[in-house]
């Protein structure tokens, strides 16, 4: 049973692009998190995807959206890249009604 | 103030030792979750709890609810348990959880 699955695992972008990044649920889990974190800081919630809609947001803004598939897998775009954006992104995958959170092991995003 | 606050940020043991991380929320919560995560990598979660105590093999975690606090022990530690120690809460519709800054543990031999 494969856990949850981020890729790719690590990518270099220059201000002003845009980028996407991927996310494969465990098995079975029909709910995705986006996390962002920063060199030292502990993760800030993005959004949360269900059933291919976004439930919740965090406080990011517009340039970060993301979609959900009928297979749950997910995608996190950000536009018009910032240096601030550099971070390890983190997707997690939940059952909607609740319980623990699997962690993927994270896309390290670096925005020169 | 942040929601989830953790102690120590640091900690430093020798191999055997006894070791607790704390950890304090404001928020309303339905559970509370204890994560490790490894320089450069992912995040494991370890625990989630609502009310009273799990045990999985030299890691423990409580909670008391009325008090807001949680509590993880790593009874004979070594080497390999050196790692970021996190917690965060999780409430609402959508269980979105609400890190706190994490607890670099380092473990010598």
């Amino acid at each position: 049973d494969a856990g949850v699955t981020q890729s790719p695992t690590h990518l270099i972008k220059t201000r002003g692009q845009q980028v996407t990044l991927r996310c494969s649920p465990k098995s079975g889990h029909d709910t995705v998190s986006w996390y962002q974190q920063a060199l030292g800081q502990g993760p800030q919630f993005i959004f949360q995807y269900y059933e291919e809609e976004e439930r919740q947001r965090g406080n990011f803004p517009d340039r970060f959206s993301g979609h959900q598939f009928p297979n749950y897998s997910s995608e996190l775009n950000v536009n018009a890249l910032l240096l601030g954006d550099s971070a390890l992104y983190l997707c997690a995958s939940s059952l909607l009604r609740g319980g623990r959170q699997f962690f993927g092991p994270g896309t390290r995003l670096t925005v020169l | 103030k942040n929601e989830v606050e953790q102690s120590p940020q640091n900690l430093t043991a020798q191999e055997g030792e006894f070791i607790t991380i704390n950890c304090s929320y404001s928020v309303g919560i339905s559970a509370l979750h204890w994560l490790q995560q490894h320089p450069g990598g992912g995040i494991v979660s370890l625990f989630m709890l609502s009310s009273g105590k799990k045990k999985h093999g030299r890691l423990i975690a409580t909670i008391n609810i009325q008090e807001k606090h949680s509590s993880l022990h790593i009874t004979a530690s070594h080497p390999r348990d050196s790692a970021v120690y996190i917690c965060a809460a999780s409430g609402g519709a959508t269980n979105k959880l609400i890190f706190g800054t994490g607890t670099l543990l380092a473990v010598q031999p």
